[in-house]
């Protein structure tokens, strides 16, 4: 069964600081990684990675895939209070276009 | 472009009642699909529909029914609802492209008393 896996589950930080959240899965025939942020509402796209060692960045925050070591980073650099949210990660499964999703990590950042 | 769009936006129910969450997508997309959302639970699919006609259960099927009425419209039945149906519910969509990002809606807050 396809698997996802994020830690930590809750991280609080204060304004500055630098986080990585991790993801690592077990998926049959991988084609892809995904990155979401949730707010209040709904989960918003952030990243699509599917090549290992590449990375995807945008502003601040940025992802590599490794896929000898089945994982993926997320990470937030000069973190503002805007970046509080549930980090979500997710792999399509092997057939279809269905997503596995991980648990989440909830990010508090603090002023 | 309204994207993905949900109703109700909040939904409180007593045991036993029955209801049917919209859910509608202006982007011509293919997959439309329904999760709910538990705290530490992360987003589990109930049902998906990888095109029109078509509907295929997710993780957490039972105790509700789906409809694709067209490509636009996907709607989710709970038809004896229970405390356990208690959760946020997210409809979904994918142009129907492997891999691709889905498109969220924003959901709605379901309390059964």
């Amino acid at each position: 069964e396809d698997k996802v896996v994020q830690s930590p589950l809750s991280l609080v930080v204060h304004e500055g600081d630098t986080v990585t959240l991790n993801c690592s899965y077990e998926v049959t025939n991988f084609r892809s990684l995904l990155w979401y942020k949730q707010e209040k509402k709904a989960p918003t796209f952030l990243f699509m990675l599917t090549s290992s060692g590449i990375e995807k960045k945008s502003g601040r925050l940025s992802s590599i895939l490794d896929k000898k070591e089945l994982s993926s980073i997320l990470n937030i650099t000069a973190t503002q209070t805007g970046d509080s949210a549930i980090y979500l990660c997710a792999a399509p499964k092997s057939s279809g276009d269905k997503l596995t999703f991980g648990t989440g990590t909830r990010l508090a950042v603090r002023p | 472009n309204a994207g993905v769009t949900q109703t109700p936006k909040f939904q409180v129910l007593k045991t036993g009642q029955s209801m049917t969450l919209q859910c509608a997508q202006d982007m011509n997309h293919n997959s439309m699909y329904w999760y709910r959302q538990d705290p530490g639970m992360g987003l589990r699919l109930i049902y998906y529909s990888a095109s029109e006609g078509t509907t295929d259960k997710g993780e957490v099927p039972n105790g509700y029914n789906v409809s694709r009425l067209n490509k636009r419209e996907f709607s989710l039945r709970l038809e004896s609802a229970a405390p356990s149906q208690t959760s946020v519910y997210f409809c979904a969509s994918l142009p129907g492209l492997a891999g691709r990002e889905q498109y969220f809606g924003p959901g709605t807050r379901l309390t059964v008393t």
